[in-house]
């Protein structure tokens, strides 16, 4: 079957660096996606990784490995409006999105 | 400002009743879709469609019908609600082929 893997709640600083893991196992592989969802809000796209490496734009980062089936989204100089959840989906062969069941970060003063 | 706008945002109703959830978008997108979103199970596909004529069945598309007469438009019908349809209704499109979706705002639907 297929699957992600993200953890279901982290909390972090206001300032300081906070990554979000993301482990998959897809049918085939057409690209990672990472989503911002405020509560109550719908779900707005982030970055885009289908080569391994790090993607980077301003104080997000994506990273990819496709040999390990693993995905980081990276925070940097977190402020209160980064409080929100965080959703990873993996384009699979058929193209469609199979998503995680989402990472909800907290932030603290 | 271009997008997806849903209708209605929220909505209580019996069991056993109709429901049409309405769904338009004005970017000339092919591809559209429908999801639901239970907390603890993030976002889970109920119908989507590659194209106007076109539909096909996602993860959870027992209860739920869908139509595609247009581009613009992709309405989710529940024929006959029942209490496991209480959920956040989410409609999305995107270009075909591509993971960067776009949202509407969610309708909240409550089956008493």
């Amino acid at each position: 079957g297929q699957n992600i893997d993200q953890p279901t709640e982290m909390t972090a600083t206001e300032g300081a660096i906070v990554q979000i893991n993301c482990t998959y196992q897809t049918s085939g592989f057409n690209g990672l996606f990472w989503y911002q969802q405020h509560a109550g809000e719908a779900p707005t796209f982030l970055s885009y990784n289908v080569l391994d490496g790090l993607e980077e734009k301003g104080r997000f980062s994506s990273f990819l490995s496709r040999s390990k089936g693993y995905s980081y989204l990276l925070l940097k100089e977190l402020q209160m409006k980064d409080s929100a959840s965080y959703l990873c989906a993996v384009l699979d062969s058929n193209y469609q999105l199979i998503w995680g069941a989402g990472t909800k970060l907290i932030i603290k003063p | 400002i271009a997008g997806i706008t849903q209708a209605p945002t929220s909505q209580i109703l019996a069991a056993g009743r109709r429901m049409t959830l309405r769904c338009t978008q004005d970017m000339r997108h092919n591809a559209m879709y429908w999801y639901r979103q239970d907390l603890g199970l993030g976002l889970r596909l109920i119908h989507y469609s590659n194209t106007a004529g076109t539909t096909g069945k996602g993860e959870v598309p027992d209860g739920y019908s869908v139509s595609r007469a247009n581009t613009d438009d992709f309405p989710l019908t529940l024929a006959s609600a029942v209490p496991s349809q209480t959920s956040v209704y989410f409609c999305a499109s995107s270009a075909v082929r591509t993971g960067e979706l776009f949202f509407g705002e969610g309708s909240r639907l409550t089956v008493l």
